[in-house]
């Protein structure tokens, strides 16, 4: 069964310019999260999709912004780049089931895409 | 909110060492807990989970007990090696649907040394 697929693997742009990443999950997941890493803050949540709905939402501004497809592949778009948003970010999948199927609800992660900001 | 707190590093150990990497966490509501492990050039690997007070996960001789009353969940291995070295991960999840996602410690790198 295939993982968690982050496409492209590398990206280099300049300040101002946007940039999308695209992320497909394992099969039959339904749910999409992503997570931005850096060295200083570390792993931060990004926003999560299930079923093409936003569903949960971290602190991050209106810059970073996502949707899923009806095959529950994700894409997320980051627009006026900041120097700041240099980072791995990462995508994870699960089968995003509600309450008491939480046992089942482990997200698997995608190798990232290394974003690098100059 | 939520938030998790494991020791600091790097750590450094020698092959067949014991290891020990320490995590609590503060959480509204009752959550499960796991430890991920990130190698170089790589993404996170789920490692071992529990999902209730004393559950112990268990995975590549890794093992970690939820404790409830300590709010801990302490990742321990008796003999490390060296592809072992890598970046160690708590982590914790509180209820679903709107609310579902992970909470982060900071990270520990391991490096194990022949």
């Amino acid at each position: 069964k295939a993982g968690v697929t982050q496409t492209p693997r590398y990206l280099i742009k300049t300040r101002g310019q946007q940039v999308t990443l695209s992320c497909s999950p394992i099969s039959g997941h339904r749910s999409v999260s992503w997570y931005q890493q850096t060295p200083g803050q570390g792993l931060q949540f990004l926003f999560e999709y299930f079923s093409e709905t936003q569903r949960n939402k971290g602190n991050f501004p209106g810059r970073f912004s996502g949707r899923q497809f009806s095959n529950s592949r994700s894409e997320m778009n980051v627009s006026t780049l900041e120097l700041g948003d240099s980072a791995l970010y990462l995508c994870a999948s699960s089968f995003g089931w509600d309450r008491g199927q939480l046992a089942k609800n482990i997200q698997y992660f995608g190798a990232g895409t290394r974003l690098s900001v100059l | 909110g939520n938030s998790v707190t494991q020791m600091e590093g790097p750590v450094t150990l020698s092959e067949e060492a014991f290891l020990t990497i320490n995590c609590t966490y503060t959480a509204t509501g009752y959550p499960s807990l796991f430890w991920y492990v990130q190698y170089p050039g790589e993404g996170l690997q789920l490692l071992l989970k529990a999902t209730k007070a004393d559950d112990k996960g268990s995975n590549k001789g890794f093992e970690a007990t939820y404790r409830k009353e300590t709010t801990s969940f302490h990742l321990e291995k008796g003999s490390v090696q060296v592809s072992d070295s890598a970046v160690y991960f708590c982590a914790l999840s509180v209820g679903g649907g709107s609310n579902y996602k992970l909470t982060f410690g900071k990270g520990t790198l391991l490096t194990v040394n022949p």
